[in-house]
């Protein structure tokens, strides 16, 4: 059974923490992406890649950043943690179509 | 840049009736696909349905159909003999050729099925 894995469901973090979201995909996808999932906004692009070492911005980059450094693994970086970043995450992969989704990680900052 | 509009942010049903749910969207491109994703209470987010649009056919998977209209850019999704299961968080999303993967989101309807 393909799958796309976050590593962490529910996450807890104190503001100005550096925060790392995991996301690991076991189909050989060449492109990844990072979806933030909030009430009444549906979901918002962070960044995606479609390639090792290869980032985008997507429609909300600010405080966040990426590293693909290797081709099943894409990470979402927290750089210093705010209260206003409390959302559920999800992470996508695909090849050229609809993407695979994870599980998601509810994080929230305290 | 596209757009994804759902225009019913809460919808209810009783179980074994259909329902339909819907979407609107626009875009200047020809090439695209259109997709409805189920999102079940704290549950994985999974593909329901796919529309190619330069298909005229409209898609079917078992109980789920979609009413594709290319020129009035409408991309509703019937539910038919609905069934608990089918309770959850119903998202509209928009994908071009030359972007792949990389969809644009309605703000999702959260659909109700009433015993």
């Amino acid at each position: 059974d393909v799958k796309v894995t976050q590593s962490s469901r529910y996450l807890v973090k104190r503001t100005g923490e550096k925060v790392f979201l995991e996301c690991v995909q076991d189909m050989d996808h060449e492109n990844m992406f990072w979806y933030r999932q909030d009430p009444g906004l549906g979901l918002r692009l962070i960044y995606f890649s479609y390639d090792v070492k290869m980032k985008e911005k997507g429609d909300i980059p600010e405080g966040y950043s990426v590293s693909r450094e290797k081709k099943e693994r894409f990470s979402l970086i927290l750089e210093s943690a705010s209260t206003n970043q409390t959302s559920m995450y999800l992470c996508a992969s695909s090849r050229t179509g609809e993407g695979v989704f994870g599980q998601g990680t509810r994080l929230t900052v305290v | 840049a596209q757009t994804v509009t759902q225009s019913q942010p809460e919808m209810s049903v009783q179980e074994a009736e259909t329902v339909t749910l819907s979407c609107t969207y626009d875009t200047s491109e020809n090439n695209y696909y259109l997709f409805w994703y189920k999102q079940p209470p704290s549950r994985q987010m999974i593909l329901v349905i796919r529309q190619e649009a330069y298909k005229q056919q409209n898609a079917t998977e078992n109980r789920f159909s979609v009413n594709f209209q290319k020129a009035a850019k409408s991309f509703s999704l019937k539910i038919s003999d609905s069934q608990l299961g089918d309770t959850a968080m119903y998202f509209c999303a928009f994908m071009t050729y030359t972007n792949a993967g990389k969809s644009t989101f309605g703000d999702g309807t959260t659909l109700t099925v009433k015993p």
